[in-house]
C-alpha cells in the first residue's frame, strides 16, 4: 500500500486559491489518487480522483505530474466553509478497500 | 453515489457494556467497511465485511471485540463489546462507489461513542 505524506495544516484567506500537495513515492502502476474532505462530526466526502495529468470538476482540480509520485489538490477561491481536513488516498480499483488514510491536512480559511 | 444511513449518531455508554451500530445502504454493495476515528486522529480501518462470509479484520482488531454482521447486500452492523473509555471514538461505515473509471468511498455520517 502506498504511503502518503501531506502537510499537517495550512492557513488561507477567503477568496484565495489553495494548493495542497500529497507525496506518494511508492505509488503502484494501477493506483489511482483520490482526495476526500471531512468536516467535524461528518464522514469524509469524496472530492476528486485522478490517475495522471489534470482532472477538474465543479469543486476542485487535481494535478498529477508524469512520475505520479505526488499530487496537488487545488481549491479555487476558498470560502470559510472550506475549512476542513483533506485526505489523499492512493489505491487501485480492485483493492480500494485497503487504501490507508494518512494524517490529512487541516485547512483553516480565515475571513 | 450511494446513500448511507448510520445509527445511532451518538451514544454515551457505561464501561463493560456493548453497543451495536447499524449501517444501511440504499443500494446493493459487495463490500462494506468499518472505520474508527479517535479524537483528533485520522481514520483507521477496522474490518471489511462481505456478504455471506466472515469479516476480515485489520491488525490490532479482533472479532471478539468488534463482531460484525453482514446479513445482506445493503446492511451491516458493528458491535463494540465490553467497552472501556479507550473505545471512545467515532465509528464510520463506508462502501465503494464507482466514480468514473475507478472506485472511491462513500461514508456514513458516523457514530460518536463516549464510554464513561
Amino acid at each position: 500500500l502506498a504511503k502518503t505524506t501531506q502537510p499537517i495544516s495550512m492557513d488561507s484567506y477567503e477568496g484565495q486559491e489553495v494548493n495542497i500537495t500529497c507525496s506518494h513515492n511508492n505509488i503502484a502502476t494501477n493506483d489511482y489518487i483520490t482526495w476526500y474532505q471531512q468536516f467535524p462530526s461528518q464522514g469524509p466526502r469524496f472530492i476528486i480522483q485522478g490517475y495522471k495529468t489534470k482532472v477538474t470538476n465543479e469543486v476542485a482540480s487535481l494535478f498529477i505530474p508524469a512520475d505520479r509520485k505526488s499530487s496537488t489538490l487545488s481549491l479555487p477561491r476558498v470560502s470559510l466553509s472550506d475549512t476542513a481536513v483533506y485526505y489523499c488516498l492512493v489505491g487501485d480499483a480492485g483493492n480500494a478497500g485497503k487504501s490507508t488514510f494518512g494524517d490529512g491536512t487541516t485547512l483553516t480559511v480565515k475571513p | 453515489s450511494a446513500v448511507i444511513s448510520q445509527k445511532p449518531s451518538r451514544d454515551i455508554c457505561q464501561r463493560g457494556t456493548s453497543l451495536t451500530i447499524q449501517c444501511q445502504v440504499d443500494s446493493q454493495v459487495t463490500m462494506m467497511f468499518w472505520y474508527r476515528q479517535q479524537p483528533g486522529q485520522s481514520l483507521t480501518l477496522i474490518a471489511t465485511a462481505n456478504q455471506g462470509s466472515e469479516a476480515t479484520y485489520e491488525s490490532g482488531f479482533v472479532i471478539d471485540k468488534f463482531p460484525i454482521s453482514r446479513p445482506n447486500l445493503t446492511f451491516s452492523t458493528l458491535t463494540v463489546s465490553n467497552m472501556s473509555p479507550e473505545d471512545s471514538s467515532i465509528y464510520l461505515c463506508s462502501v465503494e462507489d464507482l466514480r468514473g473509471v475507478n472506485y472511491g468511498y462513500t461514508f456514513g455520517s458516523g457514530t460518536r461513542l463516549t464510554v464513561v
